[in-house]
């Protein structure tokens, strides 16, 4: 079974509305972190925001925010005020104990955003 | 703060060459990875290293080594490239190990081998 999930291969949004990416994870563990991570075109991945699992307000920080629904196992992305400098690949991932002793991240297959003018 | 650097940004290699892909980060981190990004694969953890003095084995190890000359740098070396190499390399840092710990990435080396 996929550990992170990503239904939205790719998402079109209107320059200053907001944008909703999806995100579906899979643990057993009751301590984990879900991470999203920004990559544009020209390949870097750029930390955005941090959910703790046992965080009870959802993470915030500037244009965006994360929808943490923990009993449905979800943590979507929320970006506000979209701007063209978004347009870029969005990768959700997990650190879990069970992955291993590295604790690395799983990435989810990612959604391409483009943000139209 | 540069945060994390990697050199090169991009190498050609020839089958059987071998090269050290250079990592160094100054947030004072505890932990390193690599990882390697292949398209419609995601990233895969290749080393990591806990810890200075410290590194293990991760999903995709084999045709690779590391050095963990430092707090501050972590190499990657391949010693006889080989095409199934061709791909992304991220040096990754976080404070430590935790689950609760956030990773950045190193802005990567696009690495081809013929």
């Amino acid at each position: 079974a996929q550990k992170i999930t990503q239904t939205q291969p790719g998402m079109f949004v209107q320059e200053k509305e907001a944008v909703t990416l999806d995100c579906t994870y899979d643990t057993s563990d009751q301590s984990y972190g879900l991470f999203w991570y920004k990559q544009p075109s020209s390949g870097e991945m750029i930390f955005l925001i941090y959910q703790g699992s046992y965080d009870e307000q959802n993470a915030t920080e500037g244009r965006y925010s994360l929808n943490f629904q923990k009993a449905r196992k979800s943590a979507n992305l929320v970006i506000s005020a979209s701007q063209l400098g978004d347009s870029a690949m969005y990768f959700c991932a997990m650190r879990e104990p069970s992955s291993g002793s590295a604790r690395q991240l799983t990435f989810g297959s990612g959604t391409q955003l483009t943000v139209l003018p | 703060n540069a945060g994390v650097t990697q050199t090169p940004k991009f190498q050609v290699l020839k089958t059987g060459q071998s090269m050290t892909l250079q990592c160094a980060q100054d947030m004072n981190h505890n932990s390193m990875y690599w990882y390697r990004q292949d398209p419609g694969m995601g990233l895969r953890l290749i080393y990591y290293s806990a810890s200075e003095g410290t590194t293990d084995k991760g999903e995709v190890p084999n045709g690779y080594n590391v050095s963990r000359l430092n707090k501050r740098e972590f190499s990657l070396r391949l010693e006889s490239a080989a095409p199934s190499q061709t791909s992304v390399y991220f040096c990754a840092s976080s404070t430590g190990l935790a689950a609760t710990y956030e990773q950045y990435f190193g802005p990567g080396t696009r690495l081809t081998v013929t």
